[in-house]
């Protein structure tokens, strides 16, 4: 699997939009993006994942650039219950094998 | 179904003996998969199960570390002659199709 590229760590306001980055530029063609999250003491959460197209769900949406080298997850409204590290994963459909992670970026919500 | 379960949460362990973990998966989720995570580091894949098949294994499982899935349910991760480089979180995930989900973990400190 393709390796990401993440800040370490990100701040936000609650009840502000965030956005968290992340370069992949050497994705290849069947990898998907996948964002995971990590709340503290907790396991990882799957948040959203996507091939070309934006995507949205209850949690938040994934916005992909054209080229497909980089994206940005999207939390409209960051609670403190959202501060967590978030992992984005380049992922092999065809595999169906394993997530690799990174060390994610670690997202600080301030009240 | 409550999620993925893992026993014990917490696990500690003199050096040298050995400890063995088990993971209980959503039911009927034909993928599982083991990591470990150390403070401050993304999780680490171990290995991975397609029903009872142990399809992949990391370079980090060494001879000490032995994975089970004998009847394509639930999974033990055993280590023998444990060693204090062993303590860190042991998590569990299971998949059916694309979303992983995943265990509160297994703490494990060998003093």
């Amino acid at each position: 699997d393709a390796k990401t590229t993440q800040p370490n760590s990100m701040e936000s306001n609650e009840e502000e939009p965030v956005h968290l980055p992340c370069n992949h530029s050497t994705i290849s063609g069947t990898d998907y993006i996948h964002w995971y999250r990590q709340l503290p003491s907790q396991g990882p959460e799957y948040v959203i994942h996507g091939l070309t197209s934006n995507v949205n769900n209850r949690m938040a949406s994934l916005a992909i650039a054209e080229d497909r080298k980089s994206s940005t997850l999207i939390l409209h409204r960051a609670t403190l219950r959202d501060a967590a590290v978030y992992y984005c994963i380049l992922r092999n459909e065809g595999s169906q094998g394993n997530l690799i992670f990174g060390k994610g970026t670690k997202l600080s919500v301030k009240p | 179904d409550t999620g993925v379960s893992q026993n014990p949460r917490h696990k500690i362990t003199k050096r040298g003996q050995n400890v063995t973990f088990r993971c209980d998966p959503i039911s009927e989720h034909n993928r599982l998969y083991w990591y470990r995570q150390t403070l401050g580091q993304g999780p680490e894949f171990l290995t991975y199960f397609q029903n009872e098949a142990q399809l992949e294994k990391s370079r980090l499982l060494s001879d000490r570390f032995s994975a089970e899935r004998p009847k394509g349910s639930f999974s033990t991760l055993e280590i023998q002659r444990t060693e204090q480089g062993d303590s860190a979180m042991y998590l569990c995930a299971s998949s059916l199709f694309t979303e992983a989900f995943f265990g509160q973990g297994t703490r494990l400190t060998v003093v």
